[in-house]
Parts: structure tokens; sequence; C-alpha cells
């Protein structure tokens, strides 16, 4: 099957730094997507993966390792804005989301 | 340039009611997913259409619901005969294209929240 597991909640501070982990149990997709969706809200997109190593978007990376199954979002400079939750989604013809971690970031 | 649209935004039904969800795309996108995410939980994929085509319906249940996008007009997901296990937020997203290219960055409605007493 396809599934792709992530930590249900995550917490850090303003200013920090934080890591939210993506495994998987499928193969054969095309690269790895991260949304973020804040509360009430539609999912929008952050970052993508086609291929392995790291992809700098702002205060966003995200990384891939398809040898490993294992991907994450780095989210730097935290800003309270940021609480909200985000999902790893691998690409096939369609996107498969992943159990999502909400991440709250307080003062 | 408008995004996604979906309406209505909010839906209340009663047991054995119908469901119709609308969907228009972006404006040059031509391919549309649709989504159902319950509280506290991911999104789940249900049912990805071209014009006129169900390209793939293997997250759709097999009874009462149905998805179209025609030819002209937005794309519909229709659920008949509403039970409580159907409310939920029922997102729409679109891309200019399918595959590797295009279904990478998909842009997403505002959903709309069916609710069944």
């Amino acid at each position: 099957g396809q599934s792709l597991e992530q930590p249900s909640e995550v917490t850090a501070v303003e200013g920090a730094i934080v890591q939210i982990n993506c495994t998987y149990q499928t193969s054969g997709f095309y690269g790895l997507s991260w949304y973020q969706q804040h509360d009430g809200g539609a999912p929008t997109f952050l970052s993508y993966n086609a291929l392995d190593g790291l992809e700098e978007t702002g205060r966003f990376s995200s990384f891939l390792s398809r040898s490993d199954s294992y991907g994450y979002l780095l989210l730097q400079e935290l800003q309270m804005k940021d609480s909200a939750s985000y999902f790893c989604a691998a690409l096939f013809q369609k996107l498969v989301f992943g159990t999502g971690t909400r991440l709250l970031v307080s003062p | 340039n408008a995004g996604v649209m979906q309406n209505p935004r909010h839906l209340v039904r009663r047991r054995g009611q119908e469901a119709r969800l609308r969907c228009s795309p972006m404006k040059g996108h031509s391919h549309v997913y649709w989504y159902r995410q319950l509280p506290e939980e991911g999104l789940k994929f249900m049912v990805y259409l071209q014009k006129e085509n169900i390209i793939d319906e293997s997250g759709m249940p097999k009874e009462r619901f149905s998805a179209e996008f025609p030819k002209e007009g937005p794309s519909i997901l229709r659920i008949q005969q509403v039970v409580r296990g159907d409310s939920a937020a029922y997102f729409c997203a679109s891309s200019p294209t399918g595959g590797a290219t295009g279904a990478n960055v998909l842009t997403f409605g505002a959903g709309s929240r069916l609710t069944v007493l």
C-alpha cells in the first residue's frame, strides 16, 4: 500500500528551527511534496523534491532520501504564523497525503 | 486571476438527502482532484478527473458517490442518500497538467464543509 507516516504533533518556540519527518512505505512515486494547512483553511503548497537532496525556499527547506524512504521539512526562524498542520505527500498520478503533523509555535 | 472556487462553503443535509459540491478549477487548469478530510485527520484522495474523463476513482466509495467534470461548467461531486459519516470537509484541487510535471503543485480550493444531521 501507500502509507506516509508523520509525527502527530511538534512544538517549538519562536525563532527556533524545527524538522518535521515523513517516513513512507511506498515506491514508484515521482517525488515528495509538502503542504501547509491552517485550521479551517485550504492546503497550500510549500515545496517539492523530485530528486534526492535538499530544496530550499526561503525559511523552508525540504529533503528527500529515496534509499532511506525518508523525507523532512525544515522550518527556520519560526514565527507564530507557522502554527499549522503540515503534510507530506507522495506524487503518483495523484498526490497521496501523509498523516499530518500539527506544529505549535509558542512565544 | 481567481483561484480554485468551491461552493457551497457550508452545506447542511439531513440523512437520506443528496449533496452536490461544485468546483471550478483555476483558469487554464484542466485536471481536477477531490479529497475528503475528516476533523483532525489527513486528506484522503477520492477521484481525479480531466474534462469529460475520470482518470482515477480508486478513492471513491463504491456506492452513493459520483463525480463528473463536463466539457462546460464546474466539476461536481455528488453524494446521494447522505449518512452522518459523510460529514467532512471536501477539498477540490486543480493543476494545468497531470503526472510528474503537473500534479506536483496542486492549487486547492477553500473546501466545502458538509454536515449531515
